[in-house]
């Protein structure tokens, strides 16, 4: 149980495209969704939260109109890098959980994006 | 705030070795504490958890200890494998923290044959 499911895997683009990086809960509804940036041997920074129907509470120094989040139902969230450029290639990964609860949170399997 | 500090990697073990990978966190109150595993080009994974005091967590021989006089959550595993070569992340969530997943930077095991 608790799977998520996180597309596509690899992407890679020209500069100046945007990219949407799907994340879905499969078998379970979790309030929240995380979104993680991963740098090459780095840990998770986290980019933003989201709940379903609201607005995505980002994390300092992320730039919301860079990074869009759209939360339209309990099973799915989506990150859409616009205008994307050299500097956002990265390990992008979502995870989906819960507010206020110290439940673990259950992660995708990531996306390696890579702006050309 | 809440932080958690891993030991640094690379560690590199020999198959059937024992393994042991540092943790200790500082938070307010009683934070519930995790062990993730990520394999190369994947996401995270709940290896195992403990939510108070004295839990121990266990998974695929992996078990961690809960210990608050020490703050720690050390990830030990009895014999590894080349397949157990991963990167572990340890992890909590606390009241303090607004329930957020705190990660370690990560500690990278590699086990050769």
């Amino acid at each position: 149980g608790a799977v998520v499911s996180q597309h596509p895997s690899w992407v890679i683009c020209k500069s100046g495209t945007s990219v949407k990086i799907e994340c879905r809960s499969l078998d379970f509804q979790a309030t929240t969704m995380f979104w993680y940036r991963q740098f090459p041997k780095q840990s998770l920074m986290l980019m933003a939260t989201s709940n379903e129907g609201s607005k995505a509470t980002y994390e300092q120094g992320v730039e919301k109109d860079k990074f869009l989040i759209n939360h339209a139902s309990l099973t799915l969230s989506t990150l859409t890098v616009t205008s994307a450029h050299p500097e956002d290639s990265s390990f992008y990964i979502c995870s989906a959980g819960w507010v206020n609860s110290n439940q673990p949170q259950h992660f995708g399997d990531g996306t390696r994006l890579s702006i050309l | 705030g809440n932080s958690v500090t891993q030991m640094e990697g690379p560690v590199t073990l020999s198959e059937e070795a024992f393994l042991t990978i540092n943790c200790t966190y500082t938070a307010t109150g009683y934070p519930s504490l995790f062990w993730y595993v990520q394999y190369p080009g994947e996401g995270l994974q709940l290896l195992l958890k403990a939510t108070k005091a004295d839990d121990k967590g266990s998974n695929k021989g992996f078990e961690a200890t809960y210990r608050k006089e020490t703050t720690s959550f050390h990830l030990e595993k009895g014999s590894v494998q080349v397949s157990d070569s991963a990167v572990y992340f340890c992890a909590l969530i606390g009241v303090a923290g607004g329930f957020k997943t705190i990660f370690g930077a990560g500690t990278r095991l590699f086990v050769k044959a």
